[in-house]
């Protein structure tokens, strides 16, 4: 069974920069979260779906990042304008749906803002 | 503020012995328990689960959860240097399904 899939694995750009990050859950899993990980540091929660819906976005900075999961399975996380601070590996995971369930991480992709 | 915390370590355990991860958390309606290891550049790989009080054993690996005391922990029997990695926690609570990492532990197997 194939796991969770990111594209691409590592990004480079310039700040102010717009920058994307796709994501494919493992098939029949519902629920799709994007994390942000520093360097020394657990990963911190972005938004969580349940199928197309954005049922904790919470954390997002809206300001500058937007995410979407059209037909409730591939998903995208934007951000534009891309600042210095957002260089981190941002990391995609999937579960069964609803809340306790277990996570399976994508290999996430590294972002580097110049 | 929901916290999840852990010694970050490193821990320096020699090959063939129990290596022994600790973690507290603060929200007492916490339900799910997680373990998670992840090598350097790498990204977190599950291990362990565990969603009721008492010990719950996986080949090596055994978790240990008490609520009233709120920590868990995670005992890995005869160390081994591919055990050498980060071990993140992470708890989910029962009040909002939000899920909390700590910071994780450097574990170093010593050959």
């Amino acid at each position: 069974e194939a796991g969770v899939v990111q594209s691409p694995r590592y990004k480079i750009i310039e700040k102010k920069q717009p920058v994307a990050f796709w994501c494919n859950p493992i098939s029949g899993h519902n629920t799709l979260y994007w994390y942000l990980q520093n360097l020394g540091q657990g990963p911190e929660l972005l938004i969580r779906y349940e199928n197309e819906e954005a049922v904790d976005d919470s954390q997002l900075p809206k300001d500058r990042f937007s995410a979407e999961r059209l037909k409730g399975v591939d998903s995208t996380l934007k951000i534009q304008p891309a600042e210095l601070g957002d260089s981190a590996v941002y990391l995609c995971a999937s579960s069964l749906a609803g809340g306790g369930n277990e996570q399976f991480f994508g290999p996430g992709t590294r972002l580097t803002v110049l | 503020q929901k916290e999840v915390e852990q010694n970050s370590g490193p821990l320096s355990v020699p090959e063939g012995a129990i290596a022994s991860l600790n973690c507290t958390y603060s929200d007492r309606v916490s339900q799910s328990f997680f373990w998670y290891r992840q090598y350097s550049g790498k990204s977190p790989e599950l291990i362990m689960s565990i969603y009721s009080n008492g010990d719950k054993e996986d080949g090596r690996f055994t978790a240990q959860l008490n609520k009233a005391s709120q920590y868990v922990s995670l005992l890995i029997r005869d160390s081994q240097p591919s055990d050498s990695a980060t071990y993140l926690c992470a708890v989910i609570s029962n009040r909002d399904d939000k899920i909390i990492f700590g910071k994780g532990t450097r574990l170093h197997i010593l050959p």
